[in-house]
């Protein structure tokens, strides 16, 4: 069974700080989508990383996929209150055959004013 | 930008009850999917498709629930009879995979609520 495991699962920081997230898996990924989703609604895609080692920046947020493509990273530089929401990672397992997209467990971000 | 509707956006219904959920996926996108997400916990697959067929399903996805794309546009889900467990918010979701970057497309959800 593949698991993607996020950490930390909820996060609460000041404006301003720095903050990053992880998702670790055992299993190998094709690719590996970043979304944001905010309460009543459905997730919103951030980053698709396809490359083993692939940065990508997103206005303050930066997020890397790992070399063996089996784990992956968001930071957030100087967090906003704009910023908070539940950060969900994604990934299409590799070698699977099939196009079946897995969940996170999440982490939830809190930016307090 | 193109997006994947659905409706309704909440459904309350009766335990033993039938519901259709609605999608309606981005015109040209090949593959459709089901998530349901129970309040508080993760975001869960439930099933595939494409070609007009099943292309993979969960444990969750058993003999209750069904898959339909009746017309060129519209992709449902239906839910033979309900149950308490079923109360969650289910999302339909569609892609291309194979152009290099996958990533799928989210609807804003339907918030199943079985009494």
């Amino acid at each position: 069974t593949q698991l993607l495991e996020q950490s930390p699962q909820f996060l609460s920081i000041q404006e301003g700080e720095n903050l990053t997230v992880y998702c670790n898996s055992s299993s190998v990924f094709s690719s590996l989508q970043w979304y944001r989703q905010e309460p009543g609604e459905g997730p919103v895609l951030l980053v698709t990383v396809v490359t083993g080692g692939e940065v990508k920046k997103l206005k303050r947020l930066t997020f890397q996929f790992g070399d063996a493509r089996k784990d992956s990273s968001l930071h957030i530089t100087a967090a906003q209150p704009g910023d908070t929401g539940l950060y969900l990672c994604a990934g299409e397992p590799a070698y699977s055959g099939t196009y079946k997209y897995i969940f996170g467990t999440g982490t939830r971000l809190k930016v307090l004013a | 930008e193109p997006e994947v509707t659905q409706t309704p956006s909440h459904q309350v219904t009766q335990m033993g009850q039938e519901v259709i959920l609605r999608c309606v996926p981005i015109s040209n996108h090949l593959y459709f999917y089901w998530y349901r997400q129970i309040l508080g916990q993760k975001v869960e697959f439930l099933v595939s498709f494409y070609n007009n067929e099943i292309s993979e399903k969960s444990e969750i996805f058993d003999d209750q629930f069904s898959v339909e794309r009746p017309d060129g546009s519209n992709f449902t889900l239906k839910i033979r009879s309900t149950k308490l467990e079923d109360s969650a918010m289910y999302f339909c979701a569609s892609d291309v995979p194979g152009q290099g970057v996958e990533k799928l497309f989210f609807g804003s959800g339907t918030q199943l609520s079985v009494l």
